[in-house]
């Protein structure tokens, strides 16, 4: 089955400063990769996720990158604030696949003043 | 969170206790799923409904049981088989396509204490 690293564990920052978290993938038919903002004992919401055909997309202060090839994604955020301190997951998924996703195991960003 | 609630956010079992875990959702979406959330670690597929009267297990599904009689809810109970059922448990729904695979979209979690 599918297997998602994920990388770093934690993640401390200067606020103002870009964050980047990574995350490669094994399973060379998944073609959808969503992430998540998770917050302390909250449920994971959607940050932003990009499909197979497109190499990256952006939304404000928040983009995504794949490469197919080498089979890894990245998250990036910029100018970093003190809100966006909380964990991401990234995700992995692929058509015919019961929708199921595997979770990454998760990155701890900390935004500093 | 949006339109997908559980209850309640935190639950108490004794020790050889069946427990049942509520989600419910009013996005009008087929699929709902189950996830199991351990400190430090990322989310672990428990079972998963495509649509009304069936379901499927995921990769942990020992130890657990769910229905879909309905399509806006999705109990989960966990069973006194489970060895070690401590931890946060996270309800989401899709759309179901049939195509490229959907958005999910979670609840905010019911954190479950065995005592």
């Amino acid at each position: 089955g599918e297997n998602v690293e994920q990388h770093p564990s934690t993640l401390s920052v200067q606020e103002g400063d870009s964050a980047v978290i990574k995350c490669t993938y094994s399973d060379s038919a998944s073609n959808y990769f969503p992430w998540y903002k998770q917050e302390l004992g909250k449920g994971p919401q959607l940050i932003i996720d990009i499909r197979s055909n497109v190499g990256e997309k952006k939304d404000q202060r928040i983009a995504v990158t794949l490469n197919k090839t080498a089979k890894h994604f990245s998250l990036h955020i910029t100018e970093t604030q003190p809100e966006d301190s909380a964990v991401y997951f990234c995700a992995a998924s692929f058509t015919g696949g019961g929708n199921k996703l595997t979770f990454g195991t998760g990155t701890q960003l900390k935004v500093e003043l | 969170d949006g339109g997908i609630t559980q209850s309640p956010k935190y639950l108490f079992r004794k020790e050889g206790q069946n427990v049942t875990l509520s989600c419910e959702q009013n996005l009008n979406h087929d699929a709902m799923y189950w996830y199991r959330q351990d400190p430090g670690q990322g989310l672990r597929l428990i079972y998963y409904s495509q649509i009304v009267n069936d379901f499927q297990k995921g990769d942990i599904a020992e130890g657990y049981s769910v229905s879909r009689e309905k399509k806006e809810s999705f109990p989960l109970t966990v069973t006194s088989a489970q060895k070690n059922p401590t931890a946060f448990y996270l309800c989401a729904s899709s759309v179901n396509s049939g195509g490229s695979p959907d958005t999910q979209y979670f609840g905010p979690g019911t954190r479950l204490t065995v005592l």
